[in-house]
């Protein structure tokens, strides 16, 4: 079935450890994005990218980084994780072509946990 | 800036009434608005959207949601709840003009339907 892949589902992590988490789409949508998701807060924005070699910051991007090598995969790395990263991770992409209204198609998820 | 604000923590229903989610938001110029529901340890599944046009768009399971431009609302509705229908929704909102293709999105509002 088409759609986003996220790992690992869930992770425990030393704070101090970096960490990266594996998003890859198989849907060829030239965006994607990296939200996280905490109580009360809803979905925040860390990164994004319009395309393959370029990449944004959204609202919350410090203590994160992105890379976009090609099309379908676009990591999310965590290079010294902090307890306020705890949270869920959301990995999306969507249609960015000309005319495309940029519905979001979300992976599962990724629960991270820095203690 | 662009916001979407959810006043509802959670709404109650009985199963077969209606349900109604509240939605406003902030933005310049036409944006596109976007509904989102979340089931548990689930990704986020696009529900519904309103780009132009009629003002009531209808969307997925039976949900619909009316855009008023004059008070910047766009809240979900349902004629006839199910219990099936108990989740976490997200009104989310993109300013094509300014936004790129960031989407902005709400708190969430926890939807539980009674039997």
């Amino acid at each position: 079935i088409a759609g986003i892949t996220q790992a690992p589902t869930s992770q425990i992590l030393a704070a101090g450890r970096r960490m990266t988490l594996r998003c890859t789409q198989d849907m060829r949508h030239n965006a994607m994005y990296w939200y996280r998701q905490d109580l009360g807060l809803g979905l925040r924005l860390i990164h994004y990218s319009n395309t393959a070699g370029t990449t944004g910051k959204g609202e919350v991007p410090d203590g994160y980084s992105v890379s976009r090598a090609n099309t379908d995969d676009f990591p999310l790395t965590l290079a010294s994780a902090v307890p306020s990263q705890t949270s869920v991770y959301f990995c999306a992409s969507s249609d960015s072509k000309q005319g495309s209204t940029g519905e979001l198609f979300f992976g599962e998820g990724s629960r991270l946990t820095v203690l | 800036a662009q916001s979407v604000a959810q006043p509802e923590d959670q709404v109650n229903v009985a199963e077969g009434n209606p349900l109604t989610v509240k939605c406003t938001y902030s933005v310049s110029g036409n944006p596109y608005l976007f509904w989102y529901v979340q089931y548990p340890n689930r990704g986020l599944q696009f529900l519904l959207k309103y780009i132009t046009g009629d003002n009531l768009v209808k969307g997925s399971y039976g949900f619909e949601a009316e855009f008023n431009k004059s008070q910047t609302s766009f809240h979900l509705k349902k004629p006839s709840a199910l219990v099936s229908d108990s989740a976490l929704y997200f009104c989310a909102v993109r300013d094509p003009n300014t936004g790129g293709f960031k989407t902005i999105f709400g708190a969430g509002t926890r939807l539980f339907v009674k039997a």
